[in-house]
């Protein structure tokens, strides 16, 4: 199963680009990369997910290389409700209807006023 | 606004005690998901199930057990809580099939057992 590595923290200004990275460099050619976020005391949201092209939703923008060892996820312009913890996940599929997702520690970010 | 709801926001239990976690889906998913959230572990997955009646075990569901008669409700039992089954329990639904789907969380349950 691919893995992902992400930062352990980042800070942000408010109104800046939130750029956070995660490396996959394991993916294999049928896995996607998904990205959700948790605000304190939340259960995850899902924001965004993507194979090989980049991808753009109202929250954000997936960027993934082209070699797809690495993405960045891009919050244009950070506010504080931004602030939660990022997570970085390959889907791994298996048999049937099972869709189990593998999740890592995440990137803290904090946007700062 | 679509949604998963789980009974209880927070939660106090005896150790030895027989629990009943609820999660209820509106969204006509196929897939539900118990999940434990600690401190630098992560998401670990207990257990899922992907039709009614169906139930798979995912990597730590040792303690616990789940129960699916309907489509949207998805329970998670332990058996005799213990003190290191204190936790935030999230439970999660996508749609089935072929396609790619997300997770929708709960709010979770924040279970203490003393």
């Amino acid at each position: 199963d691919a893995k992902t590595t992400q930062p352990t923290s980042m800070d942000c200004a408010e109104g800046r680009a939130a750029n956070l990275p995660c490396n996959h460099s394991t993916i294999s050619g049928n896995e996607y990369v998904y990205w959700y976020r948790q605000i304190h005391s939340q259960g995850p949201q899902y924001i965004i997910h993507g194979l090989k092209n980049n991808e753009t939703n109202e929250m954000a923008s997936l960027i993934i290389t082209e070699d797809r060892k690495s993405s960045t996820l891009i919050l244009p312009h950070a506010t504080l409700r931004d602030t939660a913890v990022y997570y970085c996940i390959v889907r791994v599929a298996n048999a049937g209807n099972n869709r189990k997702l593998i999740w890592g520690l995440g990137t803290s970010l904090a946007v700062n006023p | 606004d679509v949604k998963v709801t789980q009974s209880s926001r927070y939660l106090v239990k005896r150790t030895g005690e027989k629990v009943f976690l609820e999660c209820v889906q509106d969204m006509d998913h196929e897939n539900m998901f118990w999940y434990r959230q600690d401190p630098g572990l992560g998401l670990r997955l207990i257990y899922f199930s992907y039709d009614v009646k169906m139930k798979e075990k995912g990597d730590i569901p040792e303690g616990y057990s789940v129960s699916r008669e309907k489509k949207e409700r998805f329970s998670l039992i332990l058996e005799s809580a213990s003190t290191n089954q204190t936790s935030m329990y999230l439970c999660a639904s996508s749609m089935g099939g072929p396609g790619i789907y997300g997770y929708t969380f709960g709010s979770g349950t924040r279970l203490t057992v003393v």
